[in-house]
């Protein structure tokens, strides 16, 4: 099946500090990539989803000023976390959807964020 | 609209047993259906998925999924269960006809295979 790589896997940061999460279509071309939030025990939240070469939409509730999402290139998304905060602490993950017709999302590995 | 229920929070299944977990959904017009497992710690893995044909899904690791239309059901099967299909697992569905691509995950059922 497809890759998809996050990078990095864990980080711990002091709060204010911004962190960038990278997350990669390793061998195929990902015509849109989705964000998500994960809590401990619970399912996934959508947070945004974008498009290659345009701005990302953003689930209601979900502050754009402090996700910045970016997708420079149809195999590269970045999640920049603003001013993080300890509420910010989460498990991110990143999926890649292509229009190829498999009708998949192809996860990646998931990153975990603690903030100080 | 589109949704999907998982009702159990938590399934326990001996190892070698079958099991079973079950996924309903709701949608509008004609569903794709997608299983997903994720362990600790990890992204998700795609199992299987119903787009059309075959009501009988055949998947990953053994596993297998069965597209039912009047019952609005996708349960996950495996005939024998393995001490390492412990995981979460999640149940999604997307809805074609509703005009978007974003599926709808369930809330995610544990499994836990006891040795």
């Amino acid at each position: 099946g497809a890759v998809v790589s996050q990078h990095p896997s864990w980080v711990i940061c002091k709060s204010g500090t911004s962190v960038k999460i990278e997350c990669r279509s390793l061998d195929f071309q990902a015509t849109t990539m989705f964000w998500y939030r994960q809590f401990p025990k619970q399912s996934l939240m959508l947070m945004a989803t974008s498009n290659e070469g345009s701005k990302a939409t953003y689930e209601q509730g979900v502050e754009k000023d402090k996700f910045l999402i970016n997708h420079a290139s149809l195999t590269l998304s970045t999640l920049t976390v603003t001013s993080a905060h300890p509420e910010d602490s989460s498990f991110y993950i990143c999926s890649a959807f292509t229009s190829g017709g498999t009708e998949t999302q192809y996860f990646g590995p998931g990153t975990r964020l603690l903030v100080l | 609209a589109q949704s999907v229920a998982q009702p159990e929070d938590q399934v326990n299944v001996a190892e070698g047993n079958p099991l079973t977990v079950k996924c309903t959904y709701s949608v509008s017009g004609n569903p794709y259906l997608f299983w997903y497992v994720q362990y600790p710690n990890r992204g998700l893995q795609f199992l299987l998925k119903y787009i059309t044909g075959d009501n009988l899904v055949k998947g990953s690791y053994g596993f297998e999924a069965e597209f039912n239309k009047s019952q609005t059901s996708f349960h996950l099967k495996k005939p024998s269960a393995l001490v390492s299909d412990s995981a979460l697992y999640f149940c999604a569905v997307r809805d074609p006809s509703g005009g978007s691509y974003i599926p709808t995950f369930g809330r995610g059922t544990s499994l836990i295979v006891h040795p």
